[in-house]
């Protein structure tokens, strides 16, 4: 079993629509998870960050962590064009120095 | 604003050549990472180095190598290339201290896309 596990999609939405994009884990050692945003051609940018369990929510985008289940998800709402790219999600047992374990990104396509 | 610079965008090699991709960070970071992604297989980490002259071995360093002489230079080496290394290469940056004890984000270059022939 992996350790992080994402679905590739494509994941196809029209404008307004509310997404949900989710990872699932195996390693219970794992106290911060992040969203990257990666645009066609471009190197990953962070999204968003959580630390344990919780929510965070930031303008139109909510990152929801659950420890128990191992399961994190990222939810887009009011989806726009703009919105358009790959998310990866990553995950990380330390706050710093160490490398991140991704998952393998989920494509996004939000037509107009 | 923060800036990682990767020394190339696109790179065709014939195999068998020797490799150099430089990557350069001015945010007096600690921490430097280098990544190959790959579609279906996502970023997979090759080497990282907490400090000048410091490296460690990532998840499949096989065929690489890497160099840190200066903080802000990270370079990854391929020895010999092989066509298998035709990949995106990503280098990230982050600092090694956090007062506020949040997360230290990771700062990535916009990648270079080598081709081996």
């Amino acid at each position: 079993q992996k350790e992080v596990e994402q679905d590739p999609g494509p994941l196809s939405v029209p404008e307004g629509a509310i997404v949900s994009l989710n990872c699932t884990y195996s390693n219970s050692a794992f106290q911060y998870f992040m969203w990257y945003r990666q645009y066609s051609r471009k190197g990953p940018e962070l999204l968003m960050y959580t630390y344990s369990s919780g929510n965070k929510e930031d303008g139109r985008f909510t990152a929801q962590v659950d420890k128990s289940s191992k399961y994190i998800s990222l939810f887009i709402r009011d989806s726009q064009p703009s919105d358009s790219a790959t998310y990866l999600c990553a995950m990380s047992a330390h706050q710093a120095g160490t490398a991140l374990i991704f998952g393998k990104g989920t494509t996004l396509s939000v037509s107009s | 604003d923060v800036k990682v610079t990767q020394s190339s965008r696109y790179l065709v090699k014939r195999t068998g050549e020797k490799v150099f991709l430089e990557c350069v960070q001015d945010m007096d970071h600690e921490n430097m990472f280098w990544y190959r992604q790959d579609p279906g297989l996502g970023l997979r980490l090759i080497y990282f180095s907490y400090d000048v002259k410091m490296k460690e071995k990532g998840d499949i360093p096989e065929g690489y190598s890497v160099s840190r002489e200066k903080k802000e230079r990270f370079s990854l080496i391929l020895e010999s290339a092989s066509t298998n290394q035709t990949s995106m290469y990503l280098c990230a940056s982050s600092s090694g201290t956090s007062p506020g004890g949040g997360y230290n984000e990771q700062f990535f270059g916009p990648g270079t896309r080598l081709t081996v022939l």
